[in-house]
């Protein structure tokens, strides 16, 4: 059974610094790995969609890679700013095309 | 592209009260919708897999008589709760997916309050 995991669970980080937020899988066997944003009581915003075929990403200052072979994906952001404050999901699909969620990072820039 | 909606946006009603949500893909066909509810501070947890014309298939523990699913046409899911208890309140996300990608597209929720 897949499991996703992310780690940390919280990050505080001062304005202007780069960051990178973790996400594992236990299965391989993925069809593709999507990050997405959460602000408070809001929907979900997708940020950035990695194919099992591919190794990462990019998105303005939003990078992800994906290592299957080793169960890992990073989000890296760049140059962070108090408005990427919110909650990061990564999420696998699994090979019967269902999402498969980690419980999120919820991260704070302080100006 | 790839916009889904929900309606309502947010909803309150009364204890023993049916509530039905729509999820619609506005620019393209979905066979497949998803049904999600987050309780606050947790991840997402899937309720249901809906396909068109079909049964929707549900999870373990999610009861298929209080969360109704109907997956009328290729644009459209709906979730009805039916006879709503404080309990249920919580965000509903509906995503379609791409059949050509099986990408989801995340509707902006549902919140659900029973008072």
């Amino acid at each position: 059974k897949q499991e996703v995991t992310q780690i940390p669970a919280a990050l505080s980080v001062p304005e202007g610094e780069n960051l990178v937020l973790n996400c594992s899988f236990t299965d391989s066997a993925i069809y593709n790995l999507q990050w997405f944003r959460q602000d408070p009581g809001k929907g979900l915003t997708s940020l950035l969609l990695i194919q099992s075929s591919q190794r990462e990403q990019t998105s303005g200052r939003l990078n992800a890679s994906l290592d299957k072979s080793s169960g890992r994906s990073t989000l890296y952001i760049a140059a962070s700013q108090p408005g990427d404050s919110a909650t990061y999901l990564c999420a696998a699909m699994d090979s019967n095309y269902q999402l498969i969620w980690g419980a999120g990072t919820k991260l704070i820039i302080k100006p | 592209g790839a916009v889904v909606s929900q309606h309502p946006s947010w909803v309150i009603c009364k204890s023993g009260t049916s509530v039905k949500i729509e999820c619609r893909s506005l620019d393209f066909q979905a066979t497949t919708m998803f049904w999600y509810r987050q309780f606050p501070k947790q991840s997402l947890m899937l309720m249901a897999t809906s396909n068109e014309g079909s049964k929707a298939t549900y999870e373990q523990g999610v009861e298929k008589d209080k969360f109704l699913i109907n997956h009328a046409s290729l644009t459209l899911s709906t979730l009805t709760v039916t006879s709503a208890h404080p309990e249920d309140s919580s965000f509903y996300i509906c995503s379609a997916a791409s059949a050509w990608t099986y990408e989801q597209y995340f509707g902006p929720g549902t919140r659900l309050t029973v008072t």
